[in-house]
């Protein structure tokens, strides 16, 4: 399996400009996360979606924020407009649920580094 | 909020003795646990679990520790080794699984030859 993908690995723009991340989850995978890291708050999660609904969006920061999925294999995370404020590593998580009890753990995929300068 | 504490951003061991790092929480309906481990430029990989209904599971050279009184757990790595220098997450979950985690913010390891 290859794992979760994540699309670009980096990404720099400029302030205002739309950003567009997108994921891949493992196949089969029936939960999918977004996540975003910095220094000050480590790894906060932003939303989760289960059978491509979204479950729980308190995470994200602002309307600025959106995400969709699509289909079980496709997931984007929008910024837009994007801000400064807005630069950390951005990963995408899959893991999937048996017989009524959530797996062990997530699998990351490697993350987005976006720069908004 | 930081639900979920690391207090120390770093820690370093030399090779062959004990790597303990430390974690606390804050929301007594915690009760999964999870340590991931995360290498430069890659995501975070699941390293162990542990259920608030044991207060130790061990994996090998991994040995998480859950005191539930004091909110607090750690993971010993015993005998430290140079590969495992990396950033080390502590996550938890109100909901019995690893959905909806919350992650202190890491601390890095360098295990020195």
């Amino acid at each position: 399996d290859a794992g979760v993908i994540q699309s670009p690995r980096h990404e720099v723009t400029e302030m205002g400009q739309e950003v567009t991340l997108r994921c891949k989850p493992i196949s089969g995978h029936d939960y999918l996360f977004w996540y975003r890291q910095t220094m000050m708050r480590g790894l906060e999660l932003l939303i989760y979606f289960n059978n491509n609904v979204p479950i729980d969006d308190s995470g994200m920061p602002e309307d600025r924020f959106s995400a969709k999925m699509p289909n079980a294999s496709f997931s984007t995370l929008k910024i837009q407009p994007s801000e400064p404020r807005d630069s950390a590593v951005y990963f995408c998580a899959s893991s999937y649920l048996t017989s009524g009890i959530s797996t062990d753990t997530q699998y990351f995929g490697p993350g987005t580094r976006l720069t908004v300068l | 909020d930081q639900q979920v504490k690391q207090n120390s951003p770093s820690l370093s061991v030399q090779e062959g003795r004990i790597s303990i790092l430390n974690c606390d929480y804050t929301n007594s309906m915690f009760d999964y646990f999870l340590w991931y481990k995360k290498y430069p430029a890659e995501g975070p990989t699941f390293l162990i679990s542990i259920s608030s209904i044991k207060d130790k599971n061990e994996d090998g050279r991994f040995t998480v520790f859950l005191n539930k009184s004091a909110k607090h757990l750690s993971l010993h790595i015993v005998p430290s080794q140079p590969g495992d220098s990396a950033v080390y997450f502590c996550a938890a979950s109100a909901q019995g699984g690893a959905n909806n985690l919350f992650f202190g913010t890491g601390t890095r390891l360098t295990v020195i030859p």
